[in-house]
């Protein structure tokens, strides 16, 4: 079953702000990742994170493994329009390679 | 650039009635996966298959079946198709390195069950 609590479950924010969410699991994950779903298209993946501690950034994006192994953290900094949609924490449980297990995603909302 | 497809975007199906669905992808990879998202929930698994003819159960198989005949293709199968199997189906590939990154999403199956 899911593992992955993930939060807010949505947020509805004005264009320019600065986002934040975070996955924590009741397990240790290896691995992080950080999916985007544009609605009414399959997920894309935005940034993995291997090691505990990593910080790791994609243009606006930046995502951290926590240190404990149990958490993740997901910032958007200057929302634009085009960032709505819905995001994702994943990762494998029991280090389970390819199989993946999903947060309930974030819907993000933003108002130009 | 690499390719999921899935066969159907939209579907309105009646309760009782056998529902296919096709997945395809380009990429060569070995692993395919089901999933079906519904509000709150996120994706959850349904079935993964690594190889040709095999295939596992993944968090939420019951009312379900799966077929992988062949490398690139793999069909999910609502053999009596009920209200509650009114959701957003999506498939999955992947190689059986890296961890994550090397999966890719087809866009998804909105099925309705009347």
């Amino acid at each position: 079953g899911q593992q992955l609590n993930q939060s807010p479950q949505s947020m509805f924010i004005q264009e320019g702000e600065d986002v934040s969410m975070n996955c924590t699991s009741s397990s240790i994950f290896n691995t992080w990742l950080w999916y985007k779903q544009d609605p009414g298209e399959g997920p894309v993946l935005l940034i993995a994170l291997y090691k505990a501690g990593e910080l790791t950034s994609n243009g606006r994006l930046t995502a951290q493994f926590g240190i404990t192994r149990k958490d993740s953290f997901l910032n958007i900094s200057a929302s634009i329009p085009s960032d709505v949609g819905i995001y994702f924490c994943a990762g494998p449980p029991n280090n389970a390679g390819n199989m993946l297990t999903f947060g309930g995603g974030t819907r993000l909302m933003v108002k130009p | 650039d690499v390719k999921v497809t899935q066969s159907s975007r939209y579907l309105v199906k009646r309760t009782g009635e056998k529902v296919f669905l096709e997945c395809v992808q380009d990429m060569d990879h070995e692993n395919m996966f089901w999933y079906r998202q519904d509000p709150g929930l996120g994706l959850r698994l349904i079935y993964f298959s690594y190889d040709v003819k095999m295939k596992e159960k993944g968090d939420i198989p019951e009312g379900y079946s799966v077929s992988r005949e062949k490398k690139e293709r793999f069909s999910l199968i609502l053999e009596s198709a009920s209200t509650n199997q009114t959701s957003m189906y999506l498939c999955a590939s992947s190689s059986p390195t890296g961890a994550g990154n090397t999966i890719y999403f087809g866009e998804g199956s909105w099925l309705t069950v009347v």
